[in-house]
């Protein structure tokens, strides 16, 4: 059971809009801790997506955004396309456990 | 260009130990967090723990899953960061990765990501 809540599976078509969420709570999102984003293509290291909430790397596509409200956390994807298949984790910092927590993974499926 | 390479993984039998390595470059090691984070077969990530920098106090912090079987270390010398695994149990096998604890961009570095990784050390407890 990971701290962090997301979806497991998510899907859209070519050119389509998918979101994806990640629920925490007082003790991490909710304590204004940031929320990063983490894509996996199969057989790979993770890779960073998306910093402090709402920042791209470079070479990261703006296709690709974070937000952040509350206890909670989404990144969107627009435009979809066929390579964005792969699995996706949200990750913050929870004071409790005094340690960094990631979501469950969402898999990304393009249809 | 900023690269974390791991080396240490390997099989072992339950019980066992196994020393993990991560050798940084292309930054300042000695003035940087460190983190390990595990991958099991068709799981998700799971963060083990993290290594301060010396600046910032040195201490190391542990996911509580690890309750002292595993140990965090730095060598500033080699700008090495080490994971000592001992009483390998078979649910420990995984990816290991190393990861850097800031990304840098243009318009400058930021703490509490984990903006680099290394390309990970599978580990495999079976007996």
């Amino acid at each position: 059971q990971s701290v962090l809540t997301q979806p497991p599976s998510v899907s859209g078509a070519p050119g389509q809009r998918v979101t994806i969420s990640c629920t925490g709570s007082s003790s991490n999102i909710g304590s204004n801790y940031d929320v990063h984003w983490y894509q996996q293509l199969p057989g790979t290291a993770p890779k960073l997506l998306i910093y402090t909430n709402t920042n791209r790397p470079s070479g990261v596509p703006d296709r690709f955004s974070g937000s952040k409200s509350g206890t909670s956390a989404s990144l969107a994807i627009t435009g979809l396309q066929p390579e964005d298949e792969s699995l996706f984790y949200c990750q913050s910092f929870d004071s409790v456990l005094n340690g960094v927590v990631f979501g469950g993974g969402t898999n990304l499926t393009v249809l | 260009e900023i690269q974390l390479v791991e080396s240490g993984g390997g099989f072992v039998k339950p019980g066992g130990s196994l020393r993990l390595s991560c050798k940084g470059s292309g930054f300042s090691f000695p003035n940087v967090w460190m983190s390990w984070v595990r991958q099991s077969a068709g799981k998700g990530l799971e963060w083990i723990g993290r290594s301060k920098s010396e600046t910032d106090g040195g201490t190391i912090d542990y996911a509580v899953f690890v309750q002292g079987r595993f140990i965090i270390s730095r060598d500033e010398s080699t700008n090495t960061l080490s994971l000592q695994m001992d009483s390998l149990k078979p649910e420990d096998s995984a990816v290991y990765y190393c990861t850097t604890d800031f990304y840098c961009s243009n318009e400058g570095c930021y703490a509490g990501t984990l903006g680099y990784w290394g390309q990970g050390a599978l580990v495999t407890v079976s007996s």
